[in-house]
């Protein structure tokens, strides 16, 4: 079956530490978004990507880094520089030129010990 | 201003009621309308699009006014399982992006 998955659905982030959420898809999409989701707030997008090795920043960019090697996969780095990781990440993706519809992985919980 | 606002709620409803949200939109120029169901810790998924004559799903209906730029979303004969948080999302072709409100929290009670 086609889709978008990430991983891990938990993680936990130590003082100081990098952390790396994987998003990857089989869809043939074009474009791949980041976006964060804070308790009881809608989506703001941190990076997207509309083709292999670009990528944007979105509203939300400082303290986080991707890449776009593949266009299957879209890392996002959480780095010590975010000082307030802890939120819930949805990884996204859209075929074509139009990105009226996303397809959306089922979620990182990131956690900071 | 935020380019789209919702009622954050939560809307305490009991089985069986009718209830509707509102989402405003700031850009005039935006195109395509959507809500989009969340449950809890989970991923947003499509539930309807809106378009400009209005458009109903069984016991869901959106309409769309362009000139008080706001969308809104009808539920009627609530359900338990509606229970969830109903995000409002907007495209603009210019920016070719999509905008997300807030979401409103529904909690549908028997």
């Amino acid at each position: 079956d086609g889709g978008i998955t990430q991983s891990p659905k938990y993680l936990f982030r130590k003082e100081g530490q990098n952390v790396t959420l994987s998003c990857e898809q089989n869809l043939n999409h074009d474009a791949m978004y980041w976006y964060r989701q804070d308790p009881g707030q809608g989506l703001r997008l941190i990076y997207y990507s509309q083709i292999v090795n670009d990528f944007q920043k979105g509203d939300i960019a400082e303290g986080y880094s991707v890449s776009r090697e593949k266009k299957e996969s879209f890392p996002l780095t959480v780095t010590s520089a975010q000082k307030n990781p802890t939120a819930f990440y949805l990884c996204a993706s859209s075929m074509g030129q139009s990105n009226e519809k996303l397809f959306f992985g089922s979620g990182t919980q990131l956690s900071v010990l | 201003r935020k380019e789209v606002e919702q009622d954050p709620g939560p809307f305490n409803v009991p089985e069986g009621a009718t209830v509707a949200f509102n989402c405003t939109y700031s850009n005039s120029a935006s195109q395509s309308f959507f809500w989009y169901r969340q449950d809890c810790r989970k991923e947003p998924k499509l539930l309807m699009s809106v378009y400009s004559s209005g458009n109903e799903d069984g016991r869901f209906t959106a309409q769309l006014n362009r000139a008080s730029q706001y969308i809104s979303l009808l539920i009627r004969d609530s359900k338990l399982s509606d229970s969830a948080t109903y995000l409002c999302v907007v495209y603009n072709n210019a920016g070719n992006m999509l905008t997300f409100g807030g979401g409103t929290r529904l909690m549908v009670k028997p």
